[in-house]
């Protein structure tokens, strides 16, 4: 099936510092979903995007629809301890019906 | 509050047992949908179901049965025939169909004695 890379797999970063993700795949998307996990809990959706080149901010969180529609980024400005997770990027194919998920992006930020 | 409930949270299972996770979901969502996620692989669809009494295998379906009886609950049993069932299994829907921005439930933890 489709296959989303998501990159950094992992960062290390200072409280403070601002944060910078992405996902990329090899077809055209009509939908990009950014999710954060919590240790031992389930995804919670941060920011949902339909159009291209659409940017959308949930407080210190932008993400955008990337204008080719084969990517999209995820930015955290001014990062927090309890920003500390794992970031999944999720989207769905024009063509097709169901999502994809990214294997996320997992964030330690030091105090 | 609405939301997805999935008990328990922690599973225990013998070898060559069967075992049931539960799912129900209070958001009048039509779809739901089981992933499998292991640490750094993501998440692994393995069955959704998008109506009552439908429901379509995912990537990794091989050792897993669901049901989709009422609308509100999406149950997976864990076969003896999965080999490696020791994973964290989480539980989503999403609204009309198939797509749509799926919400979570907390997990279930099922590990292997």
């Amino acid at each position: 099936g489709q296959q989303l890379n998501q990159s950094p797999q992992s960062m290390f970063i200072q409280e403070g510092e601002d944060v910078s993700m992405n996902c990329t795949s090899s077809s055209i998307f009509n939908t990009w979903l950014w999710y954060k996990q919590d240790p031992g809990e389930g995804p919670v959706l941060l920011i949902a995007l339909y159009k291209a080149g659409e940017l959308t901010s949930n407080g210190r969180l932008t993400a955008q629809f990337g204008i080719t529609r084969k990517d999209s980024f995820l930015n955290i400005s001014a990062s927090i301890p309890s920003d500390v997770g794992i970031y999944f990027c999720a989207g769905k194919e024009t063509s097709g019906s169901r999502l994809t998920f990214g294997e996320g992006t997992q964030l330690t930020v030091n105090p | 509050d609405g939301g997805i409930t999935q008990s328990p949270k922690y599973l225990f299972r013998k070898e060559g047992q069967n075992v049931t996770l539960s799912c129900e979901q209070n958001l009048n969502h039509d779809a739901m949908y089981w992933y499998r996620q292991d640490p750094g692989q993501g998440l692994r669809l393995i069955y959704y179901s998008q109506i009552v009494n439908d429901f379509q295998k995912g990537d990794i379906a091989e050792g897993y049965s669901v049901s989709r009886e009422k609308k509100e609950s999406f149950p997976l049993t864990v076969t003896s025939a999965q080999k490696n069932p020791t994973a964290f299994y989480l539980c989503a829907s999403s609204r009309c169909r198939v797509g749509q921005p799926q919400h979570f439930g907390d997990g279930t933890r099922l590990s292997i004695l």
